[in-house]
């Protein structure tokens, strides 16, 4: 199995307050991804990472954001969390941006009360 | 702007017999990659199947198979002997090439295997 590991796994947070998930890897892999999952949607990519420092937006990006200061880490962080960002999150890893699959974390259920 | 869509929410299949998940796709671009996923009820994703778009045959790995039809921009999965193990959702998804960081999902299909 693919060294990635997210934490923590299961988080309770209240609405407004800021939340960082974290996703670390033992894989060297260059690229690194968080992505959502709601029912109806399937994966929904946030924001990605092809290198130290080096991010961009997804397709629901709006209310996260994330950093990258080192290879095995990536960090999402919901500034002000809010009820519609209650989901299972996932962070996912890359060897290359060509045909390789990703491989993924076991997820993070969030939930905003 | 790329697209995939899994038009089938549920689907029931007798075990032992063959399914096929459908997934479209839309991309401008000549050069991408499709992969199925499986996500079982413990939550985690795995890699099932991955076909490029250059490749002339149909992808196979083990009961897996890739039904790919270039033209109809359709990725269909096949489930051949289904188990009572493959009940699980299963997501079609695309990244294109070169600058291709983002790999995009599709909805889904929960599939449910009959004994």
């Amino acid at each position: 199995d693919a060294g990635i590991t997210q934490s923590p796994r299961h988080k309770v947070t209240e609405t407004g307050t800021p939340v960082t998930l974290r996703c670390h890897q033992t894989e060297n892999h260059r690229y690194m991804y968080w992505y959502r999952q709601d029912p109806g949607h399937g994966l929904r990519l946030i924001h990605y990472s092809y290198g130290v420092k080096d991010t961009d937006k997804g397709e629901v990006s709006d209310g996260y954001s994330v950093s990258r200061s080192k290879t095995e880490d990536f960090l999402l962080t919901l500034e002000s969390a809010t009820s519609s960002q209650t989901s299972v999150y996932f962070c996912a890893i890359s060897e290359s941006k060509g045909w390789t699959e990703a491989f993924f974390g076991q997820g993070t259920r969030l939930t905003v009360v | 702007a790329q697209k995939i869509t899994q038009t089938q929410p549920g689907m029931f299949v007798q075990e032992k017999e063959a399914v096929t998940l459908d997934c479209t796709y839309d991309t401008s671009d000549q050069s991408y990659g499709l992969f199925w996923y499986k996500q079982p009820s413990s939550g985690e994703m795995i890699f099932l199947i991955y076909q490029g778009s250059y490749d002339e045959q149909n992808a196979t790995e083990g009961r897996y198979s890739l039904n790919f039809q270039k033209a109809r921009k359709s990725a269909n999965l096949v489930i051949s002997a289904s188990q009572l193990g493959d009940s699980a959702m299963y997501f079609c998804a695309m990244r294109e090439f070169p600058g291709g960081f983002k790999t995009i999902f599709g909805a889904g299909t929960r599939l449910f295997v009959k004994a």
